[in-house]
């Protein structure tokens, strides 16, 4: 239980073009999703929390115009890469909150469950 | 300002042996920390948690030290295997959001 899935695993676009990247959580409700960066040996950034049927909370620095983010249902979180350049290319993983819906009783408490992760090359 | 780190970008330790991941974190405040495993082009796996009231927490091979009083948190994996080599992630929570550390890459050499 408790699986949250990507899709697309892998995207590569020309630069200038928008991508849109779903985060589903498959067999629980999260209220609240998280969108993060992961350059290349550093760590995963945080860079907005997406809250179903409200507007997301970007993190300082992330442009709310570039990455648009909607969670228009509970399982369901999008981020869309806006007018894309090389210097966005990275992997961007979501993660879910399980809001307590999916039965799952924790011994030692997982705050969030990730996803697979997307790379997201831009040309 | 980097809240939470991982002082070691690295950790190489023979099969069998104890392997120990090191965290300091800054923010008092932070009430829950995680540790993650990472393979390469994967999202991170949850392996292990602590609450900030407590000082340790064990399942299985992995245990979790806290020492609030230096900020300072270990994870003990004993004895080591071969497919726990992956990248080791410490995470604090605040504000209901996770502080990632930049990451310690376990090798476990057979």
């Amino acid at each position: 239980g408790a699986v949250v899935s990507q899709h697309p695993s892998w995207v590569i676009c020309k630069s200038g073009t928008s991508v849109k990247i779903e985060c589903r959580s498959l067999d629980f409700q999260a209220t609240t999703m998280f969108w993060y960066r992961q350059f290349p040996k550093q760590s995963l950034m945080l860079m907005a929390t997406s809250n179903e049927g409200s507007k997301a909370t970007y993190e300082q620095g992330v442009e709310k115009d570039k990455f648009l983010i909607n969670h228009a249902s509970l399982t369901l979180s999008t981020l869309t890469v806006t007018s894309a350049h090389p210097e966005d290319s990275s992997f961007y993983i979501c993660s879910a909150r399980d809001d307590g819906t999916s039965g799952l009783v924790f011994w030692s408490y997982n705050e969030q469950f990730f996803g697979p992760g997307t790379r997201l090359t831009v040309l | 300002d980097q809240q939470v780190k991982q002082n070691s970008p690295s950790l190489s330790v023979q099969e069998g042996r104890i392997s120990i991941l090191n965290c300091d974190y800054t923010n008092s405040m932070f009430d829950y920390f995680l540790w993650y495993k990472k393979y390469p082009a994967e999202g991170p796996t949850f392996l292990i948690s602590i609450s900030s009231i407590k000082d340790k927490n064990e399942d299985g091979r992995f245990t979790v030290f806290l020492n609030k009083s230096a900020k300072h948190l270990s994870l003990h994996i004993v004895p080591s295997q071969p497919g726990d080599s992956a990248v080791y992630f410490c995470a604090a929570r605040g504000s209901e959001k996770l502080v990632f550390g930049k990451g310690t890459k376990l090798t476990v050499n057979p």
